[in-house]
C-alpha cells in the first residue's frame, strides 16, 4: 500500500531534549516536505527536499534540521526543542520535484514540548 | 513569493445547503491550484486540482472548483453538503518554476445534520 509513514505519532518532551521525527515513503517519490499545522495559521512549510542530498528551507525553518540521505526517508530533527515548537507536524511527498503532482501526507505527529 | 488567502475561516451550515469557499492567490504567472481536505483527526487528502484546460474542475465527493484567472481565484463549491463534509479545507498554490506549495490558512466547515 502506497503510504507516508511518520513516527512517533504522539510525543511529549521537555525543552532542550533533542528529538527526531522520522518520515518514510514507499512510492519512490522525488519530493518530500515537512509542514507544521497550528490553529488559525494553516500549514506552514518547514523544509523540503527535491531529491537525495538536496534540501531547502521553507517558510519556518528556524529550530529545525532535516536530512535526505536516502530517497525514501526525510527525518525532521529538533536539536533543542522549545515550547513554541509544540504543534502538529505533517510529512508529505510528491512524485516529481516540480510540484505538479498530488502531495501525499502522512498521518501526522503531534508534538508537545513542556 | 506566492501567497494564498482563504476567507470566512469558520463556516457552519445545515445539510443540503450549498457551500462555497473562496481562495485568492497572489502571483501573476502560471500556477497549479489545489484544494485539500482534512477530516477530523485525519491527514490531508487531495480534493481536486487544476493545471490547465477547462477552468471548471470536478473533484471527489461532488466538489468542484472554478479557476478565474482575472480574479486570481479558485473557489470551491458543492451544491448540497452532507454531514460527512464536516472538515477543514485548504487551498494551495504552486507557481510554475517554484518548488514550493503555499497553503492558505484553511476553512473549518461544520455541517449540522
Amino acid at each position: 500500500e502506497a503510504q507516508v509513514t511518520q513516527n512517533p505519532r504522539y510525543l511529549i518532551t521537555v525543552t532542550g531534549k533533542k528529538l527526531t521525527v522520522t518520515c518514510s515513503q514507499n512510492m519512490n517519490h522525488e519530493y518530500m516536505s515537512w509542514y507544521r499545522q497550528d490553529p488559525g495559521l494553516g500549514l506552514r512549510q518547514i523544509y523540503y527536499s527535491m531529491n537525495v542530498e538536496v534540501t531547502d528551507k521553507g517558510d519556518v525553518p528556524e529550530g529545525y534540521k532535516v536530512s535526505r540521505k536516502e530517497k525514501r526517508n526525510f527525518p525532521l530533527i529538533l536539536e533543542s526543542p522549545s515550547p513554541n515548537q509544540t504543534s502538529l507536524y505533517f510529512c508529505a511527498s510528491s512524485l516529481l520535484a516540480d510540484n505538479t503532482g498530488e502531495l501525499f501526507f502522512g498521518e501526522g505527529s503531534r508534538l508537545t514540548v513542556l | 513569493a506566492q501567497s494564498v488567502s482563504q476567507h470566512n475561516h469558520h463556516v457552519i451550515l445545515s445539510e443540503a445547503a450549498s457551500l462555497e469557499l473562496g481562495c485568492n492567490y497572489s502571483y501573476g504567472g502560471t500556477v497549479n491550484l489545489f484544494w485539500y481536505v482534512q477530516y477530523p483527526g485525519q491527514h490531508l487528502q487531495l480534493l481536486l486540482k487544476y493545471f490547465s484546460g477547462d477552468p471548471l474542475v470536478k473533484g471527489i465527493k461532488g466538489f468542484e472548483a472554478e479557476f478565474i484567472k482575472s480574479k486570481f481565484s479558485f473557489n470551491l463549491r458543492k451544491p448540497s453538503v452532507q454531514w460527512s463534509d464536516t472538515a477543514e479545507y485548504f487551498c494551495a498554490v504552486n507557481a510554475h518554476g517554484n518548488n514550493r506549495l503555499a497553503f492558505g490558512k484553511g476553512n473549518q466547515v461544520v455541517v449540522i445534520p
